[in-house]
């Protein structure tokens, strides 16, 4: 069974820095596409950023330069190191997997499984 | 950025009315376009890939179509279960987007 736990959230000062961490069983997360996504309260799902496979990253354009996000296969574990935050930056963040689908025409990327999310508070 | 834009933002609607959701992108994306489905309190849900694939064990009432810039989301016959928020999800450029989301409440 796939399993996403997210920990490492917390009550932060602006300008402050954060790791978060997601621990994944069921699969390998060298395997498939490992994503944070946000959502600030009473708001959307913001995509922040994506490791694939590979080992390639990408962030959204409002966390380029201060987020960065990595993995260490040998626990399974994905990680997001977030930087000079800022109130916006309040947020529950999720982990998120997937993989291509296939389908006429090619691959198609999704994500399939989900934590429970941890919680980010930025304020003084 | 692709930007993603669904309409409307909310709707109300009875249980076994139909109801169908647009999500409209800012430049082609083929149909690399992903549909998730959101509860209060907890974690979104895979529903649909490549804008008309139901996800295993999504209930057939759901269906989506589209390519290009238009895609729609419908629910044949909606259930008390399906109340929830909805949100379209590109994934055609290397940076994701998500739409701002379509709440579907109870009338």
């Amino acid at each position: 069974e796939v399993q996403l736990v997210e920990s490492g959230g917390a009550l932060i000062q602006p300008g402050g820095s954060l790791r978060l961490s997601c621990a994944a069983s069921g699969f390998t997360v060298s395997s498939n596409y490992m994503s944070w996504v946000r959502q600030a309260p009473g708001k959307g799902l913001e995509w922040v950023s994506i490791i694939h496979g590979s080992g390639s990253t990408n962030c959204a354009d409002s966390v380029r330069g201060r987020f960065i996000i990595s993995r260490d296969v040998s626990k399974n574990t994905v990680f997001l190191q977030m930087n000079s935050l800022r109130a916006e930056d309040t947020a529950m963040y999720y982990c998120a997997s997937g993989y291509d689908h296939y389908d006429t025409g090619g691959y198609y990327p999704g994500l399939d499984y989900w934590g429970l999310g941890t919680l980010v508070t930025v304020s003084s | 950025d692709i930007q993603m834009t669904q309409s409307p933002s909310s709707l109300s609607a009875s249980v076994g009315d139909k109801v169908t959701i647009t999500c409209r992108a800012s430049q082609s994306i083929s149909r690399y376009l992903n549909w998730y489905q959101q509860k209060p309190g907890k974690a979104p849900k895979f529903l649909i890939y490549a804008a008309s694939n139901l996800q295993s064990g999504v209930p057939s009432r759901f269906s989506g179509r589209g390519s290009g810039t238009e895609f729609t989301l419908t629910i044949s016959s909606l259930q008390p279960e399906d109340f929830a928020t909805y949100y379209c999800q590109q994934s055609y450029t290397i940076s994701w987007t998500f739409g701002q989301g379509t709440k579907v409440e109870i009338k």
